[in-house]
């Protein structure tokens, strides 16, 4: 069974502009979060979607989107991006929530420069 | 709010000697739990996870963990530590009670280095 895929895995895009980063899920899991790594705050919580529908949202700017489709697989989108926006985007996915295992991807390194 | 604190950056230990990355937890209903471990430039592997029953729970490589609600805690172990298992480990919490909090919310991580 095929794990998280991540595209691209490693792109540089300069500031102010914009990235997508996609994710396809494990097959059969609906649920699909985003996750932002960086040395200096962690590993982020930025949303998730079931079933093409945002349930939860992190704590960042507007800047920061998503959205899920029909075959559960899932985008991100950052615009006008900054240098802080550097970082390991990952994508994970389980059948659902509560106490279901969430797998995660490789991951999307994005350098902005 | 759930959160989750994982005391020690780093963790030293020499191969063949057991292993301990400790990790903490606050949330207000039940918990679930889990240990993911992140080799370089890699994304996270999950090792195992608690969520009800036995509390102590087996999982990948070798490793356990054992819940305990009193102290609130999800020590990660291994009896006997591997070269190979030196990598960044994270514990995570999401909040049972709160439908809302499906999130995991990540400690910020142990490195864990085995010297041979």
């Amino acid at each position: 069974k095929a794990g998280v895929t991540q595209t691209p895995r490693y792109l540089i895009k300069t500031r102010g502009q914009q990235v997508t980063l996609s994710c396809s899920p494990i097959s059969g899991h609906r649920s699909v979060s985003w996750y932002q790594q960086t040395p200096g705050q962690g590993l982020q919580f930025l949303f998730e979607y079931f079933s093409e529908t945002q349930r939860n949202k992190g704590n960042f700017p507007g800047r920061f989107s998503g959205r899920q489709f029909s075959n559960s697989r899932s985008e991100m989108n950052v615009s006008t991006l900054e240098l802080g926006d550097s970082a390991l985007y990952l994508c994970a996915s389980s059948v659902t929530g509560g106490g279901n295992t969430i797998y995660f991807g490789e991951g999307s390194w994005l350098t902005v420069v | 709010a759930q959160s989750v604190a994982q005391p020690e950056d780093q963790v030293n230990v020499a191969e063949g000697n057991p292993l301990t990355v400790k990790c903490t937890y606050s949330v207000s209903g039940n918990p679930y739990l889990f240990w993911y471990v992140q080799y370089p430039n890699r994304g996270l592997q999950f090792l195992l996870k608690y969520i009800t029953g036995d509390n102590l729970v087996k999982g990948s490589y070798g490793f356990e963990a054992e819940f305990n609600k009193s102290q609130t805690s999800f020590h990660l172990k291994k009896p006997s530590a591997l070269v190979s298992d030196s990598a960044l480990y994270f514990c995570a919490v999401r909040d049972g009670a709160s439908g809302s909090a499906r999130q995991l919310t990540f400690g910020s991580g142990t490195q864990l280095t085995v010297l041979p």
